[in-house]
């Protein structure tokens, strides 16, 4: 198993621009989550799904959409790039189900850097 | 909305020395309290977890403590290396449906030789 993919590993935007971060599981997890990290912080969700077709905001969602067409992928969409989305973005999933249904796997991350 | 907090910012500990970082979260329906060990330019990776049902949890060097009426949980490294030198993240998901975790701030671990 992969676990979670992500791509692009870095990109550079800018400003006004828009763009989508991939993100793939194969360990058909229904639970999937998108969090952003800023320099020397902890992780913000900006966004989650609990099974395909359904999504819900986190903490952090202005400036972002996402979709669930498929149990595997879960994609994040900045619309119109600005400078404070410059971040790193994690993907996360979880299984939902079980003794470890709570317990996230995380995606190597995109660094995303908006000029 | 559920918030936590987590401290010490910083830590720096002799090799061979115990490390404690310290977790208070707000919602009293929190119910899992995840740590994560995350190094320089990597992902974070789970290192052990507690649930409500269970006061201490410890996996080698490793344990975590839950104290529910306080509400905060602590997570206690023995024995430090150098490698256990990275950033700790505490977390707590409340009881729904969705296991959203709330991470607290982080605390960056150096372990001296």
């Amino acid at each position: 198993n992969a676990g979670v993919t992500q791509t692009p590993k870095f990109r550079i935007l800018k400003i006004g621009q828009s763009m989508t971060l991939q993100c793939a599981q194969d360990m058909n997890h229904n639970y999937m989550y998108w969090y952003r990290q800023d320099p020397g912080m902890g992780l913000k969700l900006i966004y989650y799904s609990v099974g395909a077709g359904i999504t819900d905001k986190g903490e952090v969602p202005n400036g972002y959409n996402v979709s669930r067409s498929t149990t595997e992928d879960f994609p994040l969409r900045l619309e119109l790039a600005a400078p404070s989305q410059t971040s790193v973005y994690f993907c996360a999933s979880s299984s939902g189900t079980g003794r470890k249904r709570d317990e996230q796997f995380f995606g190597p991350g995109t660094r995303l850097t908006v000029l | 909305g559920e918030n936590v907090e987590q401290h010490p910012s910083t830590l720096s500990v002799q090799e061979g020395d115990s490390a404690v970082i310290k977790c208070t979260y707000s919602d009293s329906a929190s119910n899992y309290f995840p740590w994560y060990k995350q190094e320089l330019g990597k992902r974070p990776q789970l290192i052990i977890d507690i649930r409500s049902n269970v006061g201490e949890k410890k996996d080698q060097r490793i344990a975590v403590t839950l104290n529910k009426t306080a509400k905060h949980f602590s997570l206690h490294i023995t024995e430090t290396q150098p490698e256990d030198s990275a950033v700790y993240f505490c977390a707590a998901s409340r009881v729904d449906s969705s296991y959203k975790l709330i991470f607290g701030s982080g605390t960056r671990l150096l372990v001296r030789p």
